[in-house]
Protein backbone atom coordinates (compact mmCIF):
# COMPACT_ATOMS: atom_id res chain seq x y z
CA UNK A 1 0.00 0.00 0.00
CA UNK A 2 0.92 3.79 0.20
CA UNK A 3 3.11 5.24 2.99
CA UNK A 4 5.33 7.53 3.59
CA UNK A 5 8.47 7.60 5.96
CA UNK A 6 10.12 10.36 7.52
CA UNK A 7 13.71 10.56 9.68
CA UNK A 8 12.74 10.11 13.35
CA UNK A 9 13.13 13.20 15.35
CA UNK A 10 13.72 15.96 17.35
CA UNK A 11 15.89 17.37 15.37
CA UNK A 12 17.65 20.32 17.18
CA UNK A 13 19.98 22.90 15.25
CA UNK A 14 21.36 25.83 16.02
CA UNK A 15 20.09 29.07 14.12
CA UNK A 16 21.75 29.36 11.07
CA UNK A 17 22.63 25.95 10.57
CA UNK A 18 21.67 23.86 7.23
CA UNK A 19 18.76 21.61 7.70
CA UNK A 20 17.50 18.57 6.07
CA UNK A 21 14.84 16.70 6.73
CA UNK A 22 14.23 13.11 4.99
CA UNK A 23 11.06 11.74 3.49
CA UNK A 24 10.98 8.79 1.32
CA UNK A 25 7.41 7.18 0.08
CA UNK A 26 6.20 3.94 -0.77
CA UNK A 27 3.40 4.46 -3.84
CA UNK A 28 2.64 3.05 -7.14
CA UNK A 29 2.85 5.42 -10.40
CA UNK A 30 3.40 9.32 -9.70
CA UNK A 31 1.85 10.18 -6.29
CA UNK A 32 1.77 14.42 -6.01
CA UNK A 33 4.53 15.02 -2.84
CA UNK A 34 3.50 17.89 0.17
CA UNK A 35 5.40 19.22 2.83
CA UNK A 36 3.19 20.57 5.58
CA UNK A 37 4.04 22.67 8.47
CA UNK A 38 2.82 22.99 11.97
CA UNK A 39 3.33 25.78 14.50
CA UNK A 40 2.99 25.08 17.44
CA UNK A 41 -0.79 25.05 18.75
CA UNK A 42 -2.25 25.59 14.98
CA UNK A 43 -3.44 23.40 12.24
CA UNK A 44 -1.37 21.86 9.51
CA UNK A 45 -0.33 24.76 6.72
CA UNK A 46 1.04 23.71 3.08
CA UNK A 47 4.45 24.44 2.45
CA UNK A 48 5.65 23.56 0.04
CA UNK A 49 4.27 20.54 -3.17
CA UNK A 50 5.59 18.73 -6.25
CA UNK A 51 3.22 16.86 -8.32
CA UNK A 52 5.92 15.32 -11.15
CA UNK A 53 9.03 13.63 -11.24
CA UNK A 54 12.38 16.05 -11.09
CA UNK A 55 9.65 18.70 -10.14
CA UNK A 56 11.34 21.43 -7.42
CA UNK A 57 8.92 22.80 -4.58
CA UNK A 58 10.05 25.82 -2.61
CA UNK A 59 8.76 28.41 -0.62
CA UNK A 60 10.30 30.58 2.42
CA UNK A 61 13.54 29.44 1.80
CA UNK A 62 12.39 25.89 2.16
CA UNK A 63 12.80 23.01 -0.90
CA UNK A 64 12.59 19.97 -1.92
CA UNK A 65 12.58 17.61 -4.81
CA UNK A 66 10.60 15.09 -6.20
CA UNK A 67 13.19 12.32 -6.93
CA UNK A 68 11.54 9.25 -8.56
CA UNK A 69 14.27 7.19 -8.98
CA UNK A 70 15.08 6.99 -4.69
CA UNK A 71 11.22 7.91 -4.18
CA UNK A 72 12.38 10.68 -1.82
CA UNK A 73 11.29 14.33 -1.21
CA UNK A 74 13.28 15.46 1.37
CA UNK A 75 13.28 18.63 2.74
CA UNK A 76 16.08 21.90 2.91
CA UNK A 77 16.58 25.49 4.25
CA UNK A 78 19.91 26.77 4.16
CA UNK A 79 19.82 28.35 6.95
CA UNK A 80 17.10 27.98 9.83
CA UNK A 81 15.81 30.54 11.95
CA UNK A 82 14.17 30.31 15.69
CA UNK A 83 11.09 31.04 13.90
CA UNK A 84 11.08 27.46 11.99
CA UNK A 85 11.15 25.22 15.10
CA UNK A 86 7.65 23.47 14.17
CA UNK A 87 6.61 19.72 13.12
CA UNK A 88 7.14 19.19 9.56
CA UNK A 89 5.06 16.21 7.44
CA UNK A 90 5.70 14.98 4.24
CA UNK A 91 2.44 13.92 2.68
CA UNK A 92 1.63 12.10 -0.26
CA UNK A 93 -1.76 11.93 -2.63
CA UNK A 94 -1.41 8.86 -3.92
CA UNK A 95 -1.69 8.92 -8.47
CA UNK A 96 -4.76 8.49 -9.54
CA UNK A 97 -6.83 9.95 -6.79
CA UNK A 98 -5.89 13.70 -7.12
CA UNK A 99 -9.87 14.44 -7.20
CA UNK A 100 -10.25 13.02 -3.64
CA UNK A 101 -7.49 14.93 -2.29
CA UNK A 102 -7.23 11.97 0.31
CA UNK A 103 -3.17 12.72 1.83
CA UNK A 104 -1.36 10.07 3.75
CA UNK A 105 1.05 11.77 5.80
CA UNK A 106 3.85 10.47 7.42
CA UNK A 107 4.81 10.72 11.00
CA UNK A 108 6.12 13.98 11.03
CA UNK A 109 9.77 15.61 12.47
CA UNK A 110 9.87 17.89 15.20
CA UNK A 111 12.23 20.57 14.56
CA UNK A 112 13.96 22.75 17.38
CA UNK A 113 15.90 25.59 16.69
CA UNK A 114 17.91 27.17 19.23
CA UNK A 115 19.49 30.95 19.12
CA UNK B 1 -6.82 31.14 5.75
CA UNK B 2 -10.22 29.71 4.09
CA UNK B 3 -12.63 30.11 6.49
CA UNK B 4 -12.56 26.91 8.93
CA UNK B 5 -13.67 26.58 12.19
CA UNK B 6 -13.90 23.77 14.46
CA UNK B 7 -15.87 23.53 17.67
CA UNK B 8 -15.08 23.04 20.67
CA UNK B 9 -11.60 23.53 20.40
CA UNK B 10 -11.37 21.85 23.86
CA UNK B 11 -13.29 18.85 25.50
CA UNK B 12 -12.67 16.33 27.96
CA UNK B 13 -15.48 14.17 28.38
CA UNK B 14 -15.98 10.31 29.99
CA UNK B 15 -15.70 7.05 28.34
CA UNK B 16 -19.19 5.62 26.72
CA UNK B 17 -20.28 9.31 26.56
CA UNK B 18 -21.44 10.61 22.62
CA UNK B 19 -19.61 13.15 21.46
CA UNK B 20 -19.64 15.41 18.41
CA UNK B 21 -17.02 17.96 16.95
CA UNK B 22 -18.21 20.25 14.07
CA UNK B 23 -16.18 21.61 11.46
CA UNK B 24 -17.65 24.20 9.70
CA UNK B 25 -16.31 26.38 6.61
CA UNK B 26 -17.56 29.66 4.46
CA UNK B 27 -15.98 28.86 0.94
CA UNK B 28 -18.52 25.90 -0.64
CA UNK B 29 -15.48 23.57 -0.73
CA UNK B 30 -17.37 20.40 -1.85
CA UNK B 31 -14.59 18.18 -0.22
CA UNK B 32 -13.95 18.18 3.58
CA UNK B 33 -12.31 15.85 6.04
CA UNK B 34 -11.77 14.45 9.29
CA UNK B 35 -8.22 13.42 10.36
CA UNK B 36 -6.68 12.32 13.81
CA UNK B 37 -3.11 13.37 15.11
CA UNK B 38 -1.30 11.28 17.29
CA UNK B 39 2.03 11.16 18.80
CA UNK B 40 4.34 8.29 16.18
CA UNK B 41 1.52 8.55 13.59
CA UNK B 42 0.80 11.54 12.04
CA UNK B 43 -2.21 12.38 10.96
CA UNK B 44 -4.48 9.50 10.07
CA UNK B 45 -7.69 9.73 7.58
CA UNK B 46 -11.15 8.88 9.57
CA UNK B 47 -13.92 9.94 7.08
CA UNK B 48 -14.45 12.56 4.60
CA UNK B 49 -16.75 13.56 2.40
CA UNK B 50 -17.63 14.90 -1.33
CA UNK B 51 -20.87 16.19 -1.10
CA UNK B 52 -23.95 17.21 1.02
CA UNK B 53 -25.16 13.50 2.07
CA UNK B 54 -22.13 11.60 0.59
CA UNK B 55 -19.74 10.36 3.20
CA UNK B 56 -16.62 8.05 2.64
CA UNK B 57 -14.16 6.21 5.21
CA UNK B 58 -10.92 6.83 5.73
CA UNK B 59 -7.92 4.99 6.84
CA UNK B 60 -9.12 4.76 10.58
CA UNK B 61 -12.96 5.06 10.75
CA UNK B 62 -13.79 2.56 13.39
CA UNK B 63 -15.60 3.90 16.07
CA UNK B 64 -16.63 7.20 14.41
CA UNK B 65 -19.82 8.22 11.82
CA UNK B 66 -19.73 11.28 9.96
CA UNK B 67 -22.62 13.35 8.86
CA UNK B 68 -22.94 16.11 5.98
CA UNK B 69 -26.60 17.88 5.90
CA UNK B 70 -25.32 21.43 4.47
CA UNK B 71 -22.33 22.84 2.42
CA UNK B 72 -20.59 24.09 5.27
CA UNK B 73 -21.27 21.95 7.95
CA UNK B 74 -19.23 18.28 8.72
CA UNK B 75 -20.08 16.85 11.94
CA UNK B 76 -18.34 14.13 13.67
CA UNK B 77 -19.41 11.79 15.76
CA UNK B 78 -18.05 9.53 18.65
CA UNK B 79 -21.12 7.31 19.37
CA UNK B 80 -19.55 6.03 22.34
CA UNK B 81 -16.04 7.10 23.02
CA UNK B 82 -13.44 5.57 24.44
CA UNK B 83 -9.74 6.72 25.43
CA UNK B 84 -8.52 4.95 22.56
CA UNK B 85 -10.04 8.28 21.02
CA UNK B 86 -8.30 10.79 23.03
CA UNK B 87 -6.70 12.65 19.92
CA UNK B 88 -5.92 16.04 18.48
CA UNK B 89 -8.62 16.07 15.49
CA UNK B 90 -8.54 18.26 12.16
CA UNK B 91 -10.95 18.97 9.78
CA UNK B 92 -9.67 19.82 6.21
CA UNK B 93 -11.00 21.47 3.13
CA UNK B 94 -9.73 20.94 -0.42
CA UNK B 95 -9.32 23.92 -2.38
CA UNK B 96 -9.49 22.88 -5.88
CA UNK B 97 -8.79 26.45 -7.27
CA UNK B 98 -5.09 25.89 -5.87
CA UNK B 99 -4.41 22.54 -7.32
CA UNK B 100 -6.17 20.68 -4.79
CA UNK B 101 -4.45 22.03 -1.96
CA UNK B 102 -6.10 20.94 1.49
CA UNK B 103 -6.39 23.89 4.02
CA UNK B 104 -7.05 23.16 7.83
CA UNK B 105 -8.79 24.13 10.88
CA UNK B 106 -7.44 24.77 14.16
CA UNK B 107 -7.77 21.19 15.65
CA UNK B 108 -9.91 19.95 18.63
CA UNK B 109 -8.14 18.64 21.28
CA UNK B 110 -10.21 15.79 22.80
CA UNK B 111 -9.46 14.41 26.08
CA UNK B 112 -11.19 10.83 26.82
CA UNK B 113 -11.01 9.65 30.34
Amino acid sequence: GNSVTQMEGPVTLSEEAFLTINCTYTATGYPSLFWYVQYPGEGLQLLLKATKADDKGSNKGFEATYRKETTSFHLEKGSVQVSDSAVYFCALIPDGSSNTGKLIFGQGTTLQVKP
Amino acid sequence: DAGITQSPRHKVTETGTPVTLRCHQTENHRYMYWYRQDPGHGLRLIHYSYGVKDTDKGEVSDGYSVSRSKTEDFLLTLESATSSQTSVYFCAILDTSSYNEQFFGPGTRLTVL
